[in-house]
């Protein structure tokens, strides 16, 4: 079945310029994840999103970043007036999320991600 | 003191060889636990959940001890292909998510 996709698969920038990343969950997943990674690190939470409540958004590094999820499925990332430090590799995550119940048995699925270079 | 602490490796190991990963966990809340690969550039895939009881796939068992607060993972027979960073991941939410990723250990199988 369709898994999480991400656009682009690669972006390469000027810094200064504003960007966008695009994720669409597996369909039908409440919960939606942004991370990114930088070369040779581990995964850095940015915000998430679950159903209509309030996303958390207490991984953006900074107000240049925000995102949007619009419906209940698409996402968009944006991070305004680049800089180098945030080129790396942006992953979308999506997971069934709540449904009413904990979520003991939650589990995610991640997008191939987006390679963001700022030069 | 981070959520999720894994060492990082790496560990080089032969073909046919048995090796064995542990990750701690700080929260003693932590609700669920998963164990996820990555291959090089590219992305997360989950290995498997892990149960309180220990659960097995084939080659690959993982372990919780909920006392100790960790959580291993064992391979045995090694592949080429199980070369990889292996990620700890642990779930703290319960009414929502709260996952919190290991730096992840790398491991590579050697001919």
């Amino acid at each position: 079945g369709a898994g999480v996709s991400q656009s682009p698969s690669n972006k390469v920038t000027e810094k200064g310029k504003d960007v966008e990343l695009r994720c669409d969950p597996i369909s039908g997943h409440t919960a939606l994840y942004w991370y990114r990674q930088s070369l040779g690190q581990g995964l850095e939470f940015l915000i998430y999103f679950q159903g209509n409540s309030a996303p958390d958004k207490s991984g953006l590094p900074s107000d240049r970043f925000s995102a949007e999820r619009t419906g209940g499925s698409v996402s968009t990332l944006t991070i305004q007036r680049t800089q180098q430090e945030d080129s790396a590799v942006y992953l979308c995550a999506s997971s069934a999320g709540l449904a009413g119940g904990p979520v003991s048995t939650d589990t995610q699925y991640f997008g191939p991600g987006t390679r963001l270079t700022v030069l | 003191r981070k959520e999720v602490e894994q060492d990082p490796g790496p560990f080089n190991v032969p073909e046919g060889a048995t090796v064995a990963f542990n990750c701690t966990y700080s929260n003693s809340a932590s609700q669920s636990f998963f164990w996820y690969r990555q291959d090089c550039r590219k992305e997360p895939k989950l290995l498997m959940s892990v149960y309180s009881s220990g659960n097995e796939d084939g080659r690959f068992t993982a372990q919780l001890n909920r006392a100790s607060q960790y959580i291993s993972l064992l391979i045995r027979d090694s592949k080429l292909s199980d070369s990889a960073t292996y990620l700890c991941v642990v779930n703290i939410g319960v009414w929502g998510n709260q996952f919190y990723f290991g730096t992840g250990t790398s491991l590579t199988v050697i001919p």
